[in-house]
């Protein structure tokens, strides 16, 4: 079964850190990752998405993908109090839906 | 663009009772999804259509819940008869397909349904 997996957290930074998130998927045929946001009682925002391996920078935001080891990471520079949400990482191949993990917390103290 | 539209926002019925969740996706996506969303199972994918067809529906819990899309303007989620356990947030989103890879998902606000 293709899995998705995330730490749940919560991961708790001060304001101005660094804020690091992993993920690590089953299923070597994925081709597509993307990073959701989703704030208490909203729905999933796309923040970020990565085809290849390697980092891809978006502002604040660099998603980094490692093929090789099935890993995805999202690094959230100068973390702002704003950003306390669940971010979801989720992956697709070819011709299928997406499959979500269970999203990971984070909570950024000012 | 107005997005993803659900409707309604908020249900509360009794056990037992029909339910109707109802979805129009963004304007030229072919792909549409429905989800279900609970703190102990996190986003669960029920289903989802391509150009109106069925692809898989292999997250249907159990034959009290039905999907339809009739056109590609519009969706419904079933479930007859609804449940407590059936208690969740249901998502519908919609997609575009590139390069013949389903592309980035765009979410509806969702549906809470709550079910006495």
């Amino acid at each position: 079964q293709k899995e998705v997996e995330q730490n749940s957290g919560p991961l708790s930074v001060p304001e101005g850190a660094i804020a690091s998130l992993n993920c690590t998927y089953s299923d070597r045929g994925s081709q597509s990752f993307f990073w959701y946001r989703q704030y208490s009682g909203k729905s999933p925002e796309l923040i970020m998405s990565i085809y290849s391996n390697g980092d891809k920078e978006d502002g604040r935001f660099t998603a980094q993908l490692n093929k090789a080891s099935q890993y995805v990471s999202l690094l959230i520079r100068d973390s702002q109090p704003s950003d306390s949400a669940t971010y979801l990482c989720a992956v697709n191949q070819a011709g299928t839906a997406l499959i979500f993990g269970k999203g990971t917390t984070l909570s950024v103290s000012s | 663009d107005a997005g993803v539209i659900q409707s309604p926002r908020h249900e509360v019925t009794e056990m037992g009772q029909e339910v109707t969740l109802r979805c129009k996706p963004i304007s030229g996506h072919d792909y549409l999804f429905w989800y279900r969303q609970t703190m102990m199972r996190g986003l669960e994918l029920l289903i989802y259509f391509n150009n109106n067809v069925p692809i898989d529906d292999s997250g249907m819990p159990e034959d009290r819940f039905s999907a339809k899309m009739p056109n590609a303007s519009f969706s419904t989620l079933k479930i007859q008869p609804s449940e407590p356990r059936d208690s969740a947030v249901y998502f519908c989103a919609s997609s575009f397909t590139s390069g013949g890879i389903v592309d980035e998902q765009f979410f509806g606000p969702g549906t809470r349904l709550t079910v006495l």
